[in-house]
């Protein structure tokens, strides 16, 4: 099983400035299918990038995915008011999903 | 616009068995794959299985000997049935559609999240 490991826990940031979010995995991701996802309280996850750098339709150009092989990153350009919020990668591998625990963005 | 919508018991017994179901609306269940997520409260989500219309399925191995999901097309739904549960299956369980483009598989609509407490 590939396990994800996201850093930081938690990162307080004010709006506008830029948010980096690291997920590494214990082993290689297969042909990057890496995901990132955001949560709200009270709501279900959703879809923002997918195949590490590809955008979910309808997702602001702020968004952006990279990385490859053990280490991706998410990174928000400028935060607004509605990207507080916990984050979560996502990898699928023989057969597998598995999700990292996730890196909370919250309003400093 | 696709829509998924969990159903079913919010407290089940433990060692009984957590029986869920998932209406989809806007979309045919009988594309793509259709999976099964929870999230324990406060914690991070676990991906519990998946299945195609056609029937095949793929679980979990840490949930594989007590899952089961099917398919109904002639509902448009799918159902998840868990046996022998414990506290520690307390959780929100979402339905999700999978769909496997060239990027990989990944889960592009939700349904809201249902929360089924396991307590006597």
């Amino acid at each position: 099983e590939i396990v994800l490991t996201q850093s930081p826990g938690t990162l307080s940031l004010s709006p506008g400035e830029r948010a980096t979010l690291s997920c590494r995995a214990s082993q290689s991701v297969s042909s990057n299918y890496l995901a990132w996802y955001q949560q709200k309280p009270g709501q279900a996850p959703r879809l923002l990038i997918y195949g590490a750098s590809s955008r979910a339709t309808g997702i602001p150009d702020r968004f952006s995915g990279s990385g490859s092989g053990t280490d991706f990153t998410l990174t928000i350009s400028g935060l607004e008011p509605e990207d507080f919020a916990v984050y979560y990668c996502q990898q699928y591998g023989s057969s597998r999903f598995t999700f990292g625990p996730g890196t909370k963005v919250d309003i400093k | 616009q696709v829509q998924l919508q969990e159903s079913g018991p919010g407290l089940v017994k433990p060692s009984e068995t957590l029986s869920l179901t998932c209406s989809v609306s806007g979309d045919s269940i009988g594309t793509y794959y259709w999976s099964w997520i929870r999230q324990p409260p406060g914690k991070g989500l676990e991906w519990i299985g998946h299945i195609y219309y056609s029937g095949s399925t793929n679980y979990n191995p840490s949930l594989k000997s007590r899952v089961t999901i099917l398919v109904d097309t002639s509902k448009n739904q799918f159902s998840l049935k868990l046996n022998s549960v414990t506290a520690a299956d307390t959780a929100v369980y979402f339905c999700a559609r999978m769909v496997v483009v060239v990027s990989g598989p990944l889960f592009d609509y939700w349904g809201q999240g249902t929360l089924v407490t396991v307590s006597s």
